[in-house]
Order: structure tokens, then C-alpha cells, then sequence
């Protein structure tokens, strides 16, 4: 089984200014990819960045970068420059390969609100 | 445009009046999924399809159907819904079964069961 977890239901941050948004999962496969979603107020699910487990160099996406701990079980998310449009929901997820299931399993989210 | 495309995106019903939604995809993925969003649980599985014929349940598949007949479509079947299955539904899909192929969402469908 996997779980994500993810601690923070709400963030606010100043425009122009980084966050961090924490990540942590439990799987037992040894391969796995892990995943950020953001899913703004209109509701759509936006794929932002992907990190295997393998990878032995973190994701960077533009202004986002994975930070992967792999030994820790994190894969935090860093946005940096903050943006007004970066004001979102924000899921980790992560998908194994383990026995006959490849789902994406996910986090609660974390609201993230960029302040002017 | 490559895209994952559900129908309809809002509906209101009654308890117990069946109702599908529609999942098409256009990008011949042969992983697709369906996902509800409830406050606080982030997205819930309900049932996924490796391919053709070929569909299996996910962590919430009590209430619902599925099927997949052809490789682009993957509706969801709420044969007598309730009023717990009032949520935000997803349609997903990606290339593959592969753990590093990302999963493309729908837009959502706002399903509300008085």
C-alpha cells in the first residue's frame, strides 16, 4: 500500500518570494514515480513536475524544483519568484509498481495563497 | 489538441436515478482512471482499465461501474446513485502502466445527488 502524506492544509506566501510545499510517502515497491499536481480554483488538474525514484537528480520545471529525499521518504516542492496565478491547491502524488496496481495514489493537497 | 474530455462537467440528480459520465481521450492511452475529490481526502481511485476489456477496482469502487470497450472511452456508471457519492469526479489517463508516464486529467464533473 502507499500513502502521501501532506502536512500543511494551507500556505500563504508574498509575491516574488520562494515556498516550500513538504511532501512524504511510505511504499514498499522499489520503483516509483512521484508527482505534483496543481489544481487551480477553476478545478482542472494541472501535472507540474515528475521525479522517479532512481533519478538520481532532482526534477527542476521552469520555477518549480523537486527537492527528493529519497532515503527520508520526501519530495518536497519548491516554487520560486512567487506569482499571484501560483494561488492554488497543491497534490503530491505517487505511483508504484507493485503487484497488478498502477494507481496514482495522493496527498490532501496544500492550499497555497500568493499575496500582492 | 490532446486532451481528456468528460461530459457533462455539472449535473444534479435524484437518489437512485441511474447516470453515466463520459471519459474520451484522443492521445490512444491504454491506462485510464477514474478519481473523486472529497475536502480533506485529496483524490480517491474508484476503478482503473490497463486496456481494452480490461478494468479492475481502485480504493472506492463500491456504487460504481465501469467499462472499456474501446481504447478511448471510459465512462462511469452510477447505476442508483446516493447522496455520499455527491463529489468532484476526474477522468484520467496516461501512455501506459509505466510508473514515470504522467497522468492527464479531464476537466472534472460536479456530480450532486439530493
Amino acid at each position: 500500500a502507499q500513502k502521501i502524506t501532506q502536512t500543511q492544509p494551507g500556505m500563504f506566501v508574498q509575491e516574488k518570494e520562494a515556498v516550500t510545499l513538504d511532501c512524504t510517502y511510505d511504499t514498499s515497491d522499489q520503483s516509483y514515480g512521484l508527482f505534483w499536481y496543481k489544481q487551480p480554483s477553476s478545478g482542472e488538474m494541472i501535472f507540474l513536475i515528475y521525479q522517479g525514484s532512481y533519478d538520481e537528480q532532482n526534477a527542476t520545471e521552469g520555477r518549480y524544483s523537486l527537492n527528493f529525499q529519497k532515503a527520508r521518504k520526501s519530495a518536497n516542492l519548491v516554487i520560486s519568484a512567487s506569482q499571484l496565478g501560483d494561488s492554488a491547491m497543491y497534490f503530491c502524488a505517487m505511483r508504484g509498481i507493485g503487484s497488478n496496481d498502477y494507481k496514482l495514489s495522493f496527498g490532501a493537497g496544500t492550499t497555497v495563497t500568493v499575496r500582492a | 489538441e490532446a486532451q481528456v474530455t468528460q461530459n457533462p462537467r455539472y449535473l444534479i440528480t435524484v437518489t437512485g436515478k441511474k447516470l453515466t459520465v463520459t471519459c474520451s481521450q484522443n492521445m490512444n492511452h491504454e491506462y485510464m482512471s477514474w478519481y473523486r475529490q472529497d475536502p480533506g481526502l485529496g483524490l480517491r481511485q474508484i476503478y482503473y482499465s490497463m486496456n481494452v476489456e480490461v478494468t479492475d477496482k481502485g480504493d472506492v469502487p463500491e456504487g460504481y461501474k465501469v467499462s472499456r470497450k474501446e481504447k478511448r472511452n471510459f465512462p462511469l456508471i452510477l447505476e442508483s446513485p446516493s447522496p455520499n457519492q455527491t463529489s468532484l469526479y476526474f477522468c484520467a489517463s496516461s501512455l501506459d502502466r509505466r510508473s514515470n508516464q504522467p497522468q492527464h486529467f479531464g476537466d472534472g464533473t460536479r456530480l450532486s445527488i439530493l
